[in-house]
């Protein structure tokens, strides 16, 4: 298995623009993550995903954000617009279900706002 | 919100030395697990241990936990350089379903 594949591996743009940023968990997988990591505020789950259907976006940082999940094969987060303190590495997770704990983990895609 | 907090926050030892790191929680958990990160990846699951587990060892590493102090530790014996990397521990628990809580981390770094 490829594993979770994230794309891109690196975004670098000007405040203002839009960003997408992409995920396609391990197939078979019912859950998906999004989670964002700073130094300063470490890592934080943004949203999650039960069978293509967002579960809790209590971790979305501001109306910018919005995630969407039209197939269980595929993942987007969405910024728009971008400001420079959201730069970050973006991860997505994928975890198989109800009696397996574990999270596998994407590559991330860093994230610069200049 | 970090529910987990790892201490020490970084860890330099000599390869074939072990490291131990710790790591705090505030509430009732299901499980804890242990990820590793190597510098510019994404997390590693490296262990799962379960509220009702005191020990498990998974090859080099020794996990504990002890629920009366809300805390488990890590233990990675005889190290080496490839352990080099950023170690976290995540609850999963009682009360939010599938989601995973991260502490800050430890960066450990094994020194040839």
């Amino acid at each position: 298995d490829a594993g979770v594949i994230q794309s891109p591996r690196h975004e670098v743009t000007e405040m203002g623009q839009e960003v997408t940023l992409r995920c396609k968990p391990i197939s078979g997988h019912d859950y998906l993550f999004w989670y964002r990591q700073t130094m300063m505020r470490g890592l934080e789950l943004l949203i999650y995903f039960n069978n293509n259907v967002p579960i809790d976006d209590s971790g979305m940082p501001e109306d910018r954000f919005s995630a969407k999940m039209p197939n269980a094969s595929f993942s987007t987060l969405k910024i728009q617009p971008s400001e420079p303190r959201d730069s970050a590495v973006y991860f997505c997770a994928s975890r198989q279900g109800a009696g397996s704990d574990t999270q596998y983990f994407g590559p991330g895609t860093r994230l610069t706002v200049l | 919100s970090q529910q987990g907090e790892e201490d020490p926050q970084a860890l330099s030892i000599q390869e074939g030395e072990n490291a131990t790191m710790n790591c705090s929680y505030k509430t009732s958990i299901n499980n804890l697990q242990w990820y590793r990160q190597n510098s510019g990846r994404g997390l590693v699951h490296l262990i799962l241990i379960r509220s009702n587990e005191r020990e498990k060892h998974s090859g080099r590493l020794r996990v504990t936990l002890d629920t009366s102090k809300k805390s488990s530790s890590l233990l990675i014996t005889a190290s080496r350089a490839a352990d080099t990397a950023s170690y976290f521990c995540a609850t999963d628990a009682r009360s939010n379903d599938y989601k995973l809580s991260f502490g800050a981390g430890t960066t450990v770094t094994v020194r040839a």
